[in-house]
């Protein structure tokens, strides 16, 4: 039973490089989202996915790109990574059908460090 | 829009002593919501949940939430700490829509619960 699994865990990377961080998930849950943790702020989202193809921003989506080609797969890239995006990163899933109360499934997360 | 403010981002108790973290939240429809623990370097689980049943919710490790709707509230409580209750967390809230939510939560910013000897 893997579950929800991140990649990598910790990550440090220079400001302006382009960094991508990989959530997989064996449930095959409709639902897929990912937070950035950051002390004061609790968790704020920053992508979500219902599916395969369909991604909607969040209340924090500038400087991040997602995609989801695959239903088990939702990478997130900084496309040009900013000090201010040091935080760590979080994948959760949700079932999202009929009758889901949605409960979120999350991954270990993956600290990131922009220097 | 839906919102959850949490009293106090630090709370500590003796070992033994009564737990309570407090949890607000603003919804304009019936909500559903969460408590979330996080341990130091690891992703969040629940502790418990309401989904519009039983206002009184049980969960995992001895804690227990009631739904207030007049209050607007859904307080964490556990009547005796433990030293492994030491931890962060997290009060979310999430859209009913019809009876399902799509798992688009709003959190809280978060209680670190700390446990004296």
């Amino acid at each position: 039973d893997a579950g929800i699994t991140q990649s990598p865990r910790y990550k440090i990377t220079e400001t302006g490089r382009q960094v991508t961080l990989m959530c997989h998930q064996t449930w095959s849950h409709s639902y897929m989202f990912w937070y950035r943790q950051d002390l004061g702020h609790g968790l704020r989202l920053i992508y979500y996915s219902a599916a395969a193809d369909i991604t909607d921003k969040g209340e924090v989506p500038d400087g991040y790109v997602v995609s989801r080609s695959k239903t088990e797969n939702f990478p997130l890239t900084l496309e040009s990574a900013t000090r201010s995006q040091t935080s760590v990163y979080f994948c959760a899933s949700s079932l999202g059908t009929g009758g889901s109360t949605g409960e979120l499934f999350f991954g270990e997360g993956s600290r990131l460090t922009v220097l | 829009a839906q919102s959850v403010t949490q009293l106090g981002s630090h709370v500590s108790v003796s070992e033994g002593a009564l737990v309570l973290l407090r949890c607000n939240y603003s919804s304009s429809v019936p909500p559903y919501l969460f408590w979330y623990v996080q341990y130091p370097n690891q992703g969040l689980q629940l502790l418990l949940k309401y989904t519009s049943a039983a206002t009184l919710v049980k969960g995992i490790n001895g804690f227990e939430a009631e739904f207030k709707k007049s209050e607007t509230s859904f307080h964490l409580t556990k009547p005796s700490a433990h030293m492994s209750d030491a931890a962060e967390y997290f009060c979310a809230v999430s859209f009913n829509a019809g009876g399902t939510s799509y798992g688009k939560l709003t959190f809280g910013q978060g209680t670190i619960l700390t446990v004296h000897p």
